[in-house]
């Protein structure tokens, strides 16, 4: 009965290089989602995965945050030419939703904290 | 478009007191409303949630009821522990026609004293 595992869960990395983000939602859940928690900006959405598709990226802050999903399951969050404005907790949440309805429960895993210098 | 307002904190309790934690939104359609919590040092957990109007949510002691014609959720409970002690998030979940995504408040720290 795992839940939603991330990592790595710290990453300090030098401003103007690429971090990959992992998460590993609970298995069967359909319903992928990544959010970023700034204390600026609050809790965001940035990306929903349904599968491998992503049919709803509209959170992504700009063309250096891209994501993907394989088998269904891991997915990767980049961020290419890291800023310090990234430096953030991203979360990932997963859910068993499948159809439109959006009072499935979301499962967020523990979060990776990413520090940009 | 679609947005959460929650009431600033920190706020700071004595054990045994009564909580409310104010919640408004602004959403086209019909939403779904939850509560998520954070304790320190751990993930985000669903505290409660409800889906329609005048539904109520509840958990662990606390409630709060879904009211469309004042556009609120309050989170409410009776007698805080120190254990409740936590970040509380409010947000708003679209349905139909939309991914599911949530929209959250910028939450509140509840700080309850023994």
């Amino acid at each position: 009965g795992a839940g939603v595992s991330q990592s790595p869960s710290n990453k300090v990395t030098e401003k103007g290089k690429d971090v990959e983000l992992r998460c590993d939602p609970i298995s069967g859940h359909t319903a992928l989602y990544w959010y970023r928690q700034s204390l600026g900006q609050g809790l965001e959405f940035l990306i929903y995965f349904q599968g491998n598709s992503a049919p709803d990226k509209s959170g992504l802050p700009s063309d250096r945050f891209s994501a993907e999903r394989t088998g269904g399951s891991v997915s990767t969050l980049t961020i290419q030419r890291t800023q310090q404005e990234d430096s953030a907790v991203y979360l990932c949440a997963s859910s068993s939703r499948t159809s439109g309805r959006a009072d499935y429960e979301q499962y967020f895993g523990p979060g990776t904290r990413l520090t940009v210098t | 478009g679609n947005s959460v307002t929650q009431m600033e904190g920190p706020v700071t309790l004595s054990e045994e007191a009564f909580l409310t934690i104010n919640c408004t939104y602004t959403a086209t359609g019909y939403p779904s409303l939850f509560w998520y919590v954070q304790y320190p040092g751990e993930g985000l957990q669903l505290l409660l949630k409800a889906t329609k109007a005048d539904d109520k949510g509840s958990n662990k002691g606390f409630e709060a009821t879904y009211r469309k014609e004042t556009t609120s959720f309050h989170l409410e409970k009776g007698s805080v522990q120190v254990s409740d002690s936590a970040v509380y998030f409010c947000a708003l979940g679209r349905g139909s026609g939309n991914t599911g995504k949530l929209i959250f408040g910028q939450g509140t720290t509840l700080q309850v004293k023994p």
